[in-house]
């Protein structure tokens, strides 16, 4: 089954700059949403962005789609040590009339103070 | 608190005991799914159910494992003859109607398999 795949598998930055993470995904999708998951924790949806759209931004978040490369990217802009978390893209699979999402391995974000 | 919640928490069992983990999902939300977790990964899908109706197991979801939702309303997840590859992150999340809507997410029962 599809998943999609983030890059970089982890990413360190000072407090202030900026991060980005991207996602790549194998097959033809309508939506694509990112999540993010502080240590132990549950996941938290932070955006949803569909297929007839290139951009979309929430706050500090910026994420663009990009369906002829298959590619997503996750943009935070003026990081926080609270943005310290591990990010995940998450794509549509559909089988036999059900929907459900398959997430990737994540970006383990550490902003430092 | 109105959001997903999970029950226990923390789980630590040894191998061939029983267990069993429940959901409670946002109230008005028809879609409840179970995924798995382990370090380093992802969530990995498990199961899903629309009201009670379960619509889909993962192969990953082995015959020890079996989920229900009576009632539409809460889930468990049980896992028989546990054995210590279960040890993982179990996460319970819903969502509402429509295909394609933001999945809202538990904290999670941590199992820990001796």
């Amino acid at each position: 089954s599809q998943q999609g795949e983030e890059d970089p598998q982890a990413l360190s930055i000072q407090e202030g700059e900026n991060a980005t993470m991207n996602c790549s995904y194998k097959t033809s999708i309508n939506n694509l949403q990112w999540y993010r998951q502080n240590s132990g924790r549950g996941l938290v949806h932070l955006i949803l962005i569909r297929s007839n759209e290139r951009e979309k931004h929430s706050g500090r978040l910026r994420v663009t789609l990009d369906t002829s490369k298959k590619s997503s990217s996750l943009l935070i802009t003026a990081s926080r040590a609270a943005d310290t978390a591990s990010y995940f893209c998450a794509t549509p699979e559909s089988t036999s009339g059900t929907y459900k999402y398959i997430f990737g391995t994540g970006t383990r974000l550490k902003v430092l103070a | 608190d109105t959001g997903v919640s999970q029950d226990p928490r923390h789980k630590i069992t040894k191998r061939g005991q029983n267990v069993t983990f429940r959901c409670d999902p946002i109230s008005e939300h028809n879609r409840l799914y179970w995924y798995r977790q382990t370090l380093g990964q992802g969530p990995e899908f498990l199961t899903y159910f629309q009201n009670e109706a379960q619509l889909e197991k993962s192969r990953l979801l082995s015959d020890r494992f079996s989920a229900e939702r009576p009632k539409g309303s809460f889930s468990t997840l049980e896992i028989q003859r546990t054995e210590q590859g279960d040890s993982a992150m179990y996460l319970c999340a819903s969502s509402l109607g429509a295909v394609q809507e933001t999945q809202y997410f538990g904290p999670g029962t941590r199992l820990l398999v001796l």
